[in-house]
């Protein structure tokens, strides 16, 4: 149980476009979804943390119009990188969780922008 | 001000050598403390919740305790697949999570 989905794995993009990452919960409904970034040999870095049907709260220096996320189902965020530029590539991980229960996190996306 | 801090930052193990991964905290009212593996390139899988000092959990080779100022992740006759980082994450309220930089484990065959 508890099943969190990430797509997509890898995304390659140019810079000046945007991509869209998404992030499901499979057999739960998650109440709150949270997307991290993750540097190497770093520990998680919160972006923003979501509640279904409402705006995201996004962390102090994460800027919501380049970040922009949406939770518009119990079942689904996304994150849409725009306007990428080489310092956005990272590993971007979601997670998810339903009530008090724990994290449960997808499988990450790395995200390239050339 | 609220801190996770974990060690060692690295740690290699013969196969079937046991050891201990620590967290220590320094947070104003834990809500739970968590362990999650994570695997290169992946992201991190649930492990543990503990929430009360003297809690222990058990699974396979692993063994979390959990005290009033840290945890440890106790690994008992390790073996390679064990290999990854271990985090471990506090939740304050609500929704307030923070993590630490984790331990990486190699164990050697």
């Amino acid at each position: 149980g508890a099943v969190v989905s990430q797509h997509p794995s890898r995304v390659i993009c140019k810079s000046g476009t945007s991509v869209k990452i998404e992030c499901r919960s499979l057999d739960f409904q998650a109440t709150t979804m949270f997307w991290y970034r993750q540097f190497p040999k770093k520990s998680l870095m919160l972006m923003a943390t979501s509640n279904e049907g409402s705006k995201a709260t996004y962390e102090q220096g994460v800027e919501k119009d380049k970040f922009l996320i949406n939770h518009a189902s119990l079942t689904l965020s996304t994150l849409t990188v725009t306007s990428a530029h080489p310092e956005d590539s990272s590993f971007y991980i979601c997670s998810a969780r339903q009530g008090d229960s724990p994290l449960h996190f997808g499988n990450g996306t790395r995200l390239t922008v050339t | 001000e609220d801190q996770v801090t974990q060690s060692p930052e690295a740690l290699r193990l013969q196969e079937g050598e046991s050891s201990s991964l620590n967290c220590s905290y320094t947070v104003s009212g834990l809500r739970g403390l968590f362990w999650y593996r994570q695997d290169p390139g992946k992201g991190p899988e649930f492990l543990f919740t503990l929430y009360s000092a003297g809690e222990e959990k058990e699974k396979e080779r692993l063994k979390a305790t959990l005290t009033k100022k840290e945890s440890f992740l106790h690994i008992t006759a390790p073996k390679p697949e064990d290999s990854a980082t271990y985090l471990c994450a506090v939740r304050v309220t609500g929704n307030q999570f923070y993590f630490g930089t984790g331990t990486s484990l190699t164990v050697i065959p």
